[in-house]
């Protein structure tokens, strides 16, 4: 079974300081890896990806995450806040493989971020 | 970019009664679509793996003859939520994998009085 911990419910950042949003799994085989970003009564918005390759992964909207695999995590990080990144950030993983696109996407709980202005 | 489409947004219904949700591939072939639901403030659970040409694969605890899913061509998926309850009120979300991706359409806010 696959699964996904975000282990902060809110994380609270002033504007224009450095934001990380964590997040680790665990997957029985290579892992590909997602952050999504929800707004209010809003479907998700795709930030970013690892599939392969270079583990720091460049994103949407200045966001970045650098994937882990010894630590098993995948972290969100952006270098300066601004107060319209408030919302709800969602990681989640599927299995890797040849039968991507069928693999289920398991989500973490949410973590709710809130820049101060 | 993939687009995934999802009709309607917002539905308010009687108890008693169904509702029929449906999620579109509008540039893209999808033969496995996704179905979750959200509760307030909680994550997104998945519902049921929708294949085309196919019955749908139902996680445990979805029952599905209240969720009917119906994946009748490459970019047509529907949810069905039968006999509808207040309880069944909630966030739902389709979801289809265009190349190493997941795409989400916007969800479908149900309220059931």
């Amino acid at each position: 079974a696959q699964s996904v911990a975000q282990p902060e419910d809110q994380v609270n950042v002033a504007e224009g300081n450095p934001l990380t949003v964590k997040c680790t799994y665990s997957v029985s085989g290579n892992p590909y890896l997602f952050w999504y970003v929800q707004y209010p009564n809003r479907g998700l918005q795709f930030l970013l990806k690892y599939i392969t390759g270079d583990n720091l992964v460049k994103g949407s909207y200045g966001f970045e995450a650098e994937f882990n695999k010894s630590q098993t995590s995948f972290h969100l990080k952006k270098p300066s806040a601004l107060v319209s990144d408030s919302a709800l950030y969602f990681c989640a993983v599927a299995l890797g493989g040849s039968n991507f696109g069928n693999e289920k996407l398991t989500f973490g709980t949410g973590t709710r971020l809130t820049i101060i202005p | 970019g993939a687009v995934v489409s999802q009709h309607p947004s917002r539905v308010i219904c009687k108890s008693g009664t169904s509702v029929k949700i449906e999620c579109r591939s509008l540039d893209f072939q999808a033969t496995t679509m996704f179905w979750y639901r959200q509760f307030p403030k909680q994550s997104l659970m998945l519902m049921a793996t929708s294949n085309e040409g196919s019955k749908a694969t139902y996680e445990q605890g979805v029952e599905k003859d209240k969720f009917l899913i119906n994946h009748a061509s490459l970019t047509l998926s529907t949810l069905t939520v039968t006999s509808a309850h207040p309880e069944d009120s909630s966030f739902y979300i389709c979801s289809a994998t265009p190349r190493y991706g997941y795409t989400f359409g916007s969800g479908t806010r149900l309220t059931v009085v």
